[in-house]
C-alpha cells in the first residue's frame, strides 16, 4: 500500500486567513492526489482532483498543487463553511487516504 | 443530478455477513464512463477504500480486507452491493457507496450520505 501523510492533523485559523495542509505519499504517485472535504455527519466531498484541477462548483480560494510525493491544498482566504476536516487521497494505486486534517476556528 | 443510497442493517453480530446495497439514480451503473465503489470510516478515524466493480464487471478489493469482501452490480435495479464476510467489531464503521469518474486520475466524485453498521452481539 502507498502510505499518505498529512501535516498538521490538526489547525486552528480565523476567518481570512491563508491555510496550507500538505500531503506526503510513502512513493511516487505522479500527480494521482485528490483533496475532500468532510463536514461532521456529512459524506465527504471532492474538492480537488488531478493534484489542482478544481472540481466544478468548488470556490475558487481553495487550490492544490504538486507532484511526486508532495503536495498542498491551499485556502486562500478562510470563509466560516470551511472549518472541517480534509483528507487527501492517492489514485496510483490502490486508493488510500491520508488521516486527515482537523481545521478548527482560533 | 446523481444521488446515492446505500441501505442495509445497521447491526451485524460478530462472525456474520454484512449485506449492504447502494442504489443509483440520476445516471446508469451501466455507464462505460464510471465504476462503483464502497468506502468505510470507523467512528472518529479515517476514510479507508473497500474495493470497486467496474461496468465490465470486474473487481478490485483493498489487499486490507483479505479476501471478505465481495462487490456486486445490479444493472436491472440500477443498484450495486457490497458483501463483507466474517465480520468483528473492527468493521463497525459508516459505510459509504460512491461513484469513481476516471479522466486524468481516479476520483470519488458522488457519495451516498453513509450508513453505520455496529457490530455486536
Amino acid at each position: 500500500d502507498i502510505q499518505m501523510t498529512q501535516s498538521p492533523s490538526s489547525l486552528s485559523a480565523s476567518v481570512g486567513d491563508r491555510v496550507t495542509i500538505t500531503c506526503r505519499a510513502s512513493q511516487t504517485i505522479s500527480r494521482s492526489l485528490n483533496w475532500y472535504q468532510q463536514k461532521p455527519g456529512k459524506a465527504p466531498k471532492l474538492l480537488i482532483y488531478a493534484a489542482s484541477s478544481l472540481q466544478s462548483g468548488v470556490p475558487f480560494r481553495f487550490s492544490g498543487s504538486g507532484s511526486g510525493t508532495d503536495f498542498t491544498l491551499t485556502i486562500s482566504s478562510l470563509q466560516p463553511e470551511d472549518f472541517a476536516t480534509y483528507y487527501c487521497q492517492q489514485t496510483y494505486s490502490a486508493p488510500t487516504f491520508g488521516q486527515g486534517t482537523k481545521l478548527q476556528i482560533k | 443530478q446523481v444521488q446515492l443510497q446505500e441501505s442495509g442493517p445497521g447491526l451485524v453480530k460478530p462472525s456474520e455477513t454484512l449485506s449492504l446495497t447502494c442504489t443509483v439514480s440520476g445516471g446508469s451503473v451501466s455507464s462505460e464512463s464510471y465504476y462503483w465503489s464502497w468506502i468505510r470510516q470507523p467512528p472518529g478515524k479515517g476514510l479507508e477504500w473497500i474495493g470497486y466493480i467496474y461496468h465490465s464487471g470486474r473487481t478490485k478489493y483493498s489487499p486490507s480486507l483479505k479476501s471478505r469482501g465481495t462487490v456486486l452490480v445490479d444493472t436491472t435495479r440500477n443498484q450495486f452491493s457490497l458483501k463483507l464476510t466474517s465480520m468483528t467489531a473492527a468493521d463497525t464503521a459508516v459505510y459509504y457507496c460512491a461513484r469513481v469518474l476516471a479522466v486524468a486520475v481516479d476520483y470519488f466524485d458522488y457519495w451516498g450520505q453513509g450508513t453505520l453498521v455496529t457490530v455486536s452481539s
